[in-house]
């Protein structure tokens, strides 16, 4: 089966400082890769996707990116945190392809800047 | 734009209620919609609806979509406290290489013993 590990979970860090959240998959092979943020508000906006290594695709303009050295792997970065990244961070994954997947989504890291 | 509305925004109940929450999208390429719940990290799937008009059930969970008039609803019935989570709805889109799902902001439901 399946498993999606994020980490870490809850990270406290000053404005400026840099950012890494990693993401791993096992037990599949090629999936699609999410991350999603997740502010007060609660809705979920999706950040960055990947359909396979190397291939990064962003949503919405920011002061994060996202990388996939490895199949399995997604990291998500910053080299300078603002306030506004505060939030909580999910990563997902999905089985490849074009078809309707179902997103299984890992614990989530919580950032606060301060 | 695509877009996702859920309602009511929060909800309170007590046990044995039942409720009704609420989706209405517009999603360009729409593929499938899903639902999760949500309680205090990661979503946790419910369901996945691609035909209008075809009920869903899981226990006392389901959910049914019409694709004509664009939204879903989600009914749970004799509703326990283990219940109170947010509950989120994602229509899913063809987009660029893959499908992506385009999250509301969810029904907060708090069930009171």
């Amino acid at each position: 089966s399946q498993t999606i590990h994020q980490w870490p979970a809850t990270l406290v860090q000053p404005v400026g400082s840099p950012l890494s959240l990693e993401c791993t998959v096992e037990g599949t092979s090629n999936p699609n890769l999410y991350w999603y943020r997740q502010a007060a508000g609660r809705g979920l906006q999706l950040l960055f996707y990947s359909v396979g290594i190397g291939q990064i695709s962003s949503e919405v303009p920011q002061n994060l990116s996202a990388s996939r050295p490895q199949d399995r792997q997604f990291i998500l970065s910053s080299k300078k945190l603002l306030l506004s990244d505060s939030g909580f961070y999910l990563c997902a994954w999905s089985f490849g392809g074009s078809g309707a997947n179902v997103l299984t989504f890992g614990a989530g890291s919580r950032l606060t800047v301060l | 734009e695509d877009k996702v509305v859920q309602s009511p925004l929060s909800l309170v109940v007590h046990e044995g209620d039942t409720v009704t929450l609420n989706c209405s999208y517009e999603v360009t390429n729409f593929r499938s919609l899903l639902w999760y719940k949500q309680e205090k990290k990661a979503p946790t799937f419910l369901f996945m609806l691609t035909s209008s008009g075809i009920e869903k059930k899981s226990g006392r969970l389901s959910s049914i979509l019409d694709k004509k008039e664009l939204f879903s609803i989600l009914n749970i019935t004799a509703t326990q406290t283990g219940d109170s989570a947010i509950y989120l709805c994602a229509p899913s889109g063809y987009g660029g290489a893959t499908n992506k799902l385009i999250f509301g902001t969810g029904t907060l439901l708090a069930v009171q013993p």
